[in-house]
């Protein structure tokens, strides 16, 4: 089994901080997903990372997969309180395989 | 329908029942996935659908745990005789296909109390 282990396990910012929150893992991974998940809700998929190195924006948010392909971080920048929420990384060859680690949860306080 | 929709929303047992939680995926995808989220921990896989093809059940914790798909859409995972260690939420999933830059489409989840 793959282990992910994600940090910081909580984490309490101001509106207009930038924050980074990290993956990672022993195991090399094919691919690696972020998630952010809302209380009462089902994960959405932020986005999917393949190649070691890959640096993809989402508007504010950044996210880097490790050239070794075994590690992943989230950076924020300028958080808003619409950013909180549990966020979710998940590493696989397949979907089938993908695994979850713990997750980030922020909250971003106006 | 437009997402993933699973009922109940919220399921309170008493131990030792059986319950049934219950996933229609989104139309034409050929892929489900049945998840457990436990307080403060990741989620954890228990089960996956992939057409017509045997389910993989190697997440599955126990032999209470089962899981069949009829018509190859609307899923029910069932939980016998339960214990409070079974306390989670229960996410469903479902996706095209399984290939690695498939998204994953998750309904609310259940949220199962055992008293």
């Amino acid at each position: 089994t793959q282990l992910l282990e994600q940090s910081p396990q909580f984490l309490s910012i101001q509106e207009g901080e930038n924050l980074t929150v990290y993956c990672n893992s022993s195991s090399v991974f094919s691919s690696l997903q972020w998630y952010r998940q809302e209380p009462g809700e089902g994960p959405v998929l932020l986005v999917t990372v393949v190649t070691g190195g890959e640096v993809k924006k989402l508007k504010r948010l950044t996210f880097q997969f490790g050239d070794a392909r075994k590690d992943s971080s989230l950076h924020i920048t300028a958080a808003q309180p619409g950013d909180t929420g549990l966020y979710l990384c998940a590493g696989g060859v397949r979907l089938r395989d993908m695994r979850f680690g713990a997750g980030t949860r922020l909250t971003v306080k106006p | 329908g437009a997402g993933v929709s699973q009922s109940p929303s919220n399921k309170v047992t008493e131990k030792g029942k059986d319950v049934e939680l219950r996933c229609d995926p989104i139309s034409g995808h050929t892929a489900l996935y049945w998840y457990r989220q436990s307080l403060g921990q990741g989620l954890e896989f228990l089960i996956y659908f992939q057409g017509n093809s045997a389910p993989d059940k190697s997440g599955l914790p126990s032999d209470r745990f089962s899981a069949e798909r009829t018509g190859g859409s609307v899923s029910t995972l069932t939980i016998q005789r339960t214990q409070q260690e079974d306390s989670a939420v229960y996410l469903c999933a479902s996706s095209l296909m399984s290939r690695p830059n498939e998204k994953l489409f998750f309904g609310s989840g259940t949220q199962l109390s055992v008293l």
